[in-house]
Formats: structure tokens, sequence, C-alpha cells
């Protein structure tokens, strides 16, 4: 599975866009990206995933590049418990294990 | 609704003891796994299973075995306990080896080797 690089850290003002980047820029063409995010002491929790094409939920929105060597989640008004680790995967759809790095701790502020 | 459910939350040990990690999800799910997550990095697999009666290793399996003799339930036993083994454990299942992108998460499992 290809590698991710996400900012250790990142602040956003509570009631606005938080816009979390990954670089994957090996990705293959089966790959998905996936995110996760993980609150304070609890289990990693789903959020969304995409392969080409910008994706949306209830949760957030997925935004993948052309080239599919970089992409961008979107939480687009921040609350304070968004506040988590947020991870960024690649792997291929019918793969076993999901990998996580060490993610990117949000903080939302007041 | 329980979807994956852990015990204990909570546990000391000594070193050289052994206990056992509990894991157990309704959802009829194939696929089980357990990760361990250290102080300010990323989950890491431990062992994994893609059904009752199959079990494989991770990324990080010594010390600890496995095993699934059904779908339900995946524990993971510490045979002799080493405070390298101080970490929060998780237990996860998804649909099937081949089919699943959403990844379910017990809630933890605190554990401490002294």
């Amino acid at each position: 599975d290809a590698k991710t690089t996400q900012p250790t850290s990142m602040d956003c003002a509570e009631g606005r866009a938080a816009n979390l980047p990954c670089n994957h820029s090996t990705i293959s063409g089966n790959e998905y990206v996936y995110w996760y995010r993980q609150i304070h002491s609890q289990g990693p929790q789903y959020i969304i995933h995409g392969l080409k094409n910008n994706e949306t939920n209830e949760m957030a929105s997925l935004i993948i590049t052309e080239d599919r060597k970089s992409s961008t989640l979107i939480l687009p008004h921040a609350t304070l418990r968004d506040t988590a680790v947020y991870y960024c995967i690649v792997r291929v759809n019918y793969g076993q294990n999901f990998v996580f790095g060490p993610g990117t701790r949000l903080s939302v502020l007041p | 609704n329980a979807g994956v459910t852990q015990t204990p939350k909570f546990q000391v040990l000594k070193t050289g003891q052994s206990m056992t990690l509990q894991c157990a999800q309704d959802m009829n799910h194939e696929y089980m796994s357990w990760y361990r997550q250290d102080p300010g990095m990323g989950l890491r697999l431990i062992h994994y299973s893609v059904g009752a009666g199959i079990t494989d290793q991770g990324e990080v399996p010594n010390g600890y075995n496995v095993s699934r003799s059904t779908t339900e339930d995946f524990p993971l036993r510490l045979l002799s306990a080493a405070p390298s083994q101080t970490s929060v454990y998780f237990c996860a299942s998804r649909v099937g080896q081949f089919s699943g992108n959403t990844i379910y998460f017990g809630e933890g499992s605190w554990l401490t080797v002294v």
C-alpha cells in the first residue's frame, strides 16, 4: 500500500472550514484514499473514502487532485467535537489491512 | 446495537503474568483484528483473522497469541506480560477479507505492565 504524508498538527477556528491535506505521491491506480479520525481515548471512526472523484457525505468532503497524488479532507464547519487525530490511508479496496500512520492532530479552537 | 465490544477497559499486570483481552462483535463480520497504539503513534497491527479458524500475524505479533473459534469472538492473549506491552489495545472488525470498506473499532483496552 502507498505511503502517505500528513502534517503533524493543525489548528482551526470553530465554525470555520478545516482543510486537512494528505500527500500520496506513489498511489497506484487501484488504491483508494480513506480518512479516519480518532477522538481522544476512543477507537478510530470512519469518515469518508474515494478513488478519483470528489466525495461528500454528512461528515465531510474529500477532494482528490486530478493526478491523485494528494487529497484534502474538508470539515465544512468545524466544531469543538471535531478535535481529533485524522488519519489518511491509501489501500486497495480488497486489501486485507489498514495501515495507520501518526496522522494529523486537529485542534478546533473556540 | 453493541458493535465491537472489548473487555476489560483497564488492566494492570505484573511482569510475567498472563491475561486475555476479550473482543466480541455482533455484526457477523468475517474479518477481525487487533491493533496496539503507543503514545503519539498510529495504530500497529498485531494479529488478524479472516474467518473462524484462520489467523495470521500482523506488523508486531511477538508476545501475543490469538485464536478464532467462533465468528463473534477474537481474544488476544499475553502469555508473559512485559513492560513493553504497556499500551492501548483496539479490536476491530469489518465485513470480509475482500470486501467492506469500513472498519469498526472497539473502545480500547488500556493495559499497564509493571
